[in-house]
């Protein structure tokens, strides 16, 4: 499985972007990019998934290379909410069977 | 959007005893389930591949008679902490994938926090 490569930590100000970038050289050819948001004591949460240009969703964007070797997480107008640890992990999800491994995650921390 | 619930979501037990959580998948079939532990200040590390009809695949380092994991039907999946010591206590997370979503996104339960005294 690709590993993942991110930011240990970040700080930020309410109402700024955020960038969050992830590197993982050896992504394979069935593989997809996700990312998810893990707060204090729950379970990880799904942000967006992406495989290659382009993904936006209501509360993201994904930004993949065409090499697609990095991937970066956007998140627009950040509020104080979003404190949390964000996890770039890289997979075939097309596989039931296969697990996604977690690297160490982004310590995202937003002040007012 | 796909469910997955643990129960219970937070259990303090004597050294020694057994634990059972419970993972289940509340709207959706899913004949994989994964578990995973963490660590305060860790990232979630993955135990196991809970198989339904047959066993769970273990991860190199885990003790597949510590953590016993049954997979019994679709929707459920527990896992045993079987004389659970200190050093077993952890936060437990289980997922699965509802494959009927077109993004195959692994959804996450909300965690079970176990404390061994």
């Amino acid at each position: 499985l690709a590993k993942t490569t991110q930011p240990i930590s970040m700080d930020s100000y309410e109402g700024q972007e955020v960038n969050i970038t992830c590197s993982h050289n050896n992504i394979a050819t069935n593989d997809y990019i996700t990312w998810y948001q893990q707060f204090p004591s729950q379970g990880p949460r799904f942000i967006i998934q992406g495989y290659k240009t382009k993904v936006t969703n209501e509360v993201a964007s994904l930004f993949i290379p065409a090499d697609r070797k990095s991937s970066t997480l956007s998140l627009p107008r950040v509020s104080l909410s979003d404190t949390a640890v964000y996890y770039c992990l890289v997979g075939d999800t097309n596989q039931a069977g296969t697990a996604l491994i977690f690297g160490k995650g982004t310590t995202l921390s937003v002040s007012s | 959007g796909a469910v997955v619930s643990q129960h219970p979501s937070w259990v303090i037990c004597k050294s020694g005893t057994s634990v059972k959580i419970e993972c289940r998948s509340l709207d959706f079939q899913a004949t994989t389930m994964f578990w995973y532990r963490q660590f305060p200040k860790q990232s979630l590390m993955l135990m196991a591949t809970s198989n339904e009809g047959s066993k769970a695949t273990y991860e190199q380092g885990v003790e597949k008679d510590k953590f016993l994991i049954n997979h019994a039907s679709l929707t459920l999946s527990t896992l045993t902490v079987t004389s659970a010591h200190p050093e077993d206590s952890s936060f437990y997370i289980c997922s699965a994938r509802d494959s009927r979503s077109g993004a195959n996104v692994l959804t996450f339960g909300a965690g079970s926090r176990l404390t061994v005294l």
